[in-house]
């Protein structure tokens, strides 16, 4: 069975700052789909990146943008010029490639990040 | 777009009542799941669906029931509430294709008494 753990319960950070959430995982297949998922107060799950395990560049959007080490099994989401609605826990996820499509995704406990203004 | 949608979004039980919890998507999407989502524990899959007529336990079944008669409706019933099913439900859908993202809905907070 594939785990992911998210070692940091919580960070804060100040607004504009640059920030680094970790993420590891276990597995031991070698194509998957990996993740990141915001979510705000509000409860609502947003994908905020996902990655290919069969890629080897790192996936950026915008402001995000992660570093996969697919030897290390580990998977962190860097946050740059950090924004107040960036105040959010954040899961890390991992999924195999299906046979099926997107219903199988394993989840970490999360890291509950605060911008500080 | 109504996206997907799930009701109620708030829900007190007593222990030993039955309900269910409503999820609707309106894409058209054949892959639907529910998970609950439990403080220091993410989110864990409880049963999932890839088709009408198709489901498949997860992680934490135990407890609850699923069918799947129409590729929009996937509810999740609760057979006989416990203290222990107190959670934050979650709902998601997606197409059958790899790489592709899957759409939450907006949770139902329960609480058995």
């Amino acid at each position: 069975a594939q785990t992911v753990t998210q070692s940091q319960p919580e960070m804060s950070v100040q607004e504009a700052e640059t920030v680094t959430l970790s993420c590891t995982y276990d597995t031991s297949e070698n194509n998957y789909y990996l993740f990141w998922y915001k979510q705000p107060p509000s409860r609502q799950m947003i994908l905020v990146i996902r990655q290919e395990a069969y890629k080897q560049q790192n996936a950026t959007e915008n402001r995000f943008s992660v570093n996969f080490q697919k030897a290390a099994k580990s998977f962190s989401l860097k946050i740059s010029d950090s924004q107040l609605g960036d105040t959010a826990m954040y899961f890390c996820a991992f999924m195999t490639p299906p046979n099926f499509g997107n219903e199988k995704l394993t989840f970490g406990t999360g890291t509950r990040l605060t911008i500080i203004p | 777009n109504a996206g997907v949608t799930q009701t109620p979004k708030f829900q007190v039980l007593k222990t030993g009542q039955s309900m269910t919890l409503q999820c609707a998507q309106d894409m058209n999407h054949e892959y639907m799941s529910w998970y609950r989502q439990d403080p220091g524990m993410g989110l864990r899959l409880i049963h999932y669906s890839v088709g009408a007529g198709i489901t498949d336990q997860g992680e934490v079944p135990n407890g609850y029931n699923v069918s799947r008669s129409t590729t929009e409706d996937f509810p999740l019933r609760l057979l006989s509430a416990a203290p222990s099913q107190t959670s934050v439900y979650f709902c998601a859908s997606s197409y059958g294709r790899p790489n592709t993202e899957a759409f939450f809905g907006q949770g139902t907070r329960l609480t058995v008494v």
